[in-house]
């Protein structure tokens, strides 16, 4: 099983959708978790940390199952601005690193 | 501006070449990575240096040997690389390794390597 597995898309959607993202991780140990967004041709940068009881960021929520070892991205009111490629983020085994899982493609049209 | 500077942004190098990646953070982190990003395949962990020691290592070929002079540099020599050595290699650093509570990691806009 890979460390972190993700549906590669790429998820079509118009304007205004709402769109989610899933994300499991191999790793029962591990603490943290993160969603990075990658735009064509640029670096990752950081979105959202993911806590434990779910958190929200403007049109953004992010949730957590540990049980199931599981990650959630919801984007509400999708914009043109949010085409971009959603990575889900887990921790290393010896917490010194971040690993990537291979990225969620999102293209939203108007 | 990116505070993580790589260079050179393009490379292209035989299979008997030495030629080395080089990042410059100016951020004051203590941590600093190398991963490698291939087409169709997830970022992938090469090395991690924390406080200029070498701390994750991920099976990564001898043909790549990186070398970590002080907190702020960070470099990635290349020797008898593959075709299959093509990507973009990304450096990033962070506060303390693993990112902290934050998670943030600070990337570099790449090297693209291509090997002929």
């Amino acid at each position: 099983r890979k460390e972190v597995e993700q549906d590669p898309g790429p998820f079509n959607v118009p304007e205004g959708a709402t769109v989610a993202f899933n994300c499991t991780y191999s790793n029962s140990a591990s603490q943290s978790f993160f969603w990075y967004r990658q735009d064509c041709r640029k670096e990752p940068k950081l979105l959202m940390s993911v806590y434990s009881s779910g958190n929200e960021d403007g049109r953004f929520t992010a949730q957590l199952n540990r049980a199931s070892q599981y990650i959630s991205l919801l984007i509400r009111d999708s914009k043109l601005s949010d085409s971009a490629t959603y990575l889900c983020v887990v921790n290393s085994q010896a917490g010194t690193a971040l690993i990537f899982g291979k990225g969620t493609t999102l293209s939203v049209s108007s | 501006e990116t505070g993580v500077t790589q260079t050179p942004r393009h490379l292209v190098m035989g299979m008997t070449n030495k030629k080395s990646l080089k990042c410059e953070q100016h951020l004051g982190h203590n941590a600093m990575y190398w991963y490698k990003q291939s087409a169709k395949k997830p970022l992938e962990l090469m090395f991690v240096y924390s406080l200029e020691e070498r701390v994750e290592n991920n099976s990564v070929p001898s043909r790549f040997s990186p070398e970590c002079p002080n907190s702020s540099h960070l470099f990635l020599h290349l020797h008898t690389l593959q075709p299959e050595d093509s990507a973009l290699y990304l450096c990033a650093s962070s506060p303390i390794a693993g990112g902290g509570n934050t998670g943030e990691l600070f990337f570099g806009e790449g090297s693209r390597l291509t090997v002929l």
